[in-house]
C-alpha cells in the first residue's frame, strides 16, 4: 500500500481562494515534502518539512505536520491559475522504510479565473 | 541552462526492443534517481545512486538496467520492452539523500 495519500484527489477553486489539500501517511517519517507538478513536466520541490517541526510557512506556502496522526496539510493561499498543477506529498521513512522517498497519489488543483 | 537534462523527451518503439534514457544533472549533487510514473500519476523509485554506486534498487525487473558513468550521469537502459513499460520515466538529483529532489522534465515511453 502507498506511503502517502493525498486527499482530496482533485480541487477546484476561483483564483484567489485559498486551497487546503491533506496528505496522510502510515509509519514514522524523518520528513515530509510537498511537491508541484504541471501537466506534461517534471515535479518541483516546494517545500520540505522535518518530523520535529509542526509548520513551515514559505511565501504563500503553509504546511502543517502531525505526526500523532500521521497527517501534513498544504494551504495556498490567494490562489491563482498559474498554481494550476497536481500537488504530492512525499515521506522520507528511512532508515526503516529502506531509504525510499515515497510520493501520495497527488491532488489535482485547478484554479478558475 | 537547464539543471537536470533527460534525452529523449519521447520515445515510441516496439515490443521487444532495447532503448536507453540518458540523464544529466550540472547541479553538482552526489545521489541521482529514476522514478516511474504510470497513467494514473503514481511515482515509484526504481532506482538511486550515490556517487556512482546503487543504493536503492527497487522490485524492478532486470531488464532494467542503470548505468552510472560519473556522479553528474545516470543512464537507463532497458531491455525487450513490454507493453507494460510505458510510462513517465523521471530523472531525478539531490545533495542529500531523499531531500529536495530536482526532477528531469521526464521521458514518454510508449511500447507499441
Amino acid at each position: 500500500s502507498q506511503q502517502g495519500e493525498e486527499d482530496p484527489q482533485a480541487l477546484s477553486i476561483q483564483e484567489g481562494e485559498n486551497a487546503t489539500m491533506n496528505c496522510s501517511y502510515k509509519t514514522s517519517i524523518n520528513n515530509l515534502q510537498w511537491y508541484r507538478q504541471n501537466s506534461g513536466r517534471g515535479l518541483v520541490h516546494l517545500i520540505l518539512i522535518r518530523s520535529n517541526e509542526r509548520e513551515k510557512h514559505s511565501g504563500r506556502l503553509r504546511v502543517t505536520l502531525d505526526t500523532s496522526k500521521k497527517s501534513s496539510s498544504l494551504l495556498i493561499t490567494a490562489s491563482r491559475a498559474a498554481d494550476t498543477a497536481s500537488y504530492f506529498c512525499a515521506t522520507d521513512n528511512s532508515p526503516g522504510g529502506g531509504n525510499k522517498l515515497t510520493f501520495g497519489t497527488g491532488t489535482q488543483l485547478k484554479v478558475e479565473l | 541552462d537547464t539543471a537536470v537534462s533527460q534525452t529523449p523527451k519521447y520515445l515510441v518503439t516496439q515490443m521487444g526492443n532495447d532503448k536507453s534514457i540518458k540523464c544529466e544533472q550540472n547541479l553538482g549533487h552526489d545521489t541521482m534517481y529514476w522514478y516511474k510514473q504510470d497513467s494514473k500519476k503514481f511515482l515509484k523509485i526504481m532506482f538511486s545512486y550515490n556517487n556512482k554506486e546503487l543504493i536503492i534498487n527497487e522490485t524492478v525487473p532486470n531488464r532494467f538496467s542503470p548505468k552510472s558513468p560519473d556522479k553528474a550521469h545516470l543512464n537507463l537502459h532497458i531491455n525487450s520492452l513490454e507493453l507494460g513499460d510505458s510510462a513517465v520515466y523521471f530523472c531525478a538529483s539531490s545533495q542529500w539523500l531523499n531531500e529536495k529532489l530536482f526532477f528531469g522534465s521526464g521521458t514518454q515511453l510508449s511500447v507499441l
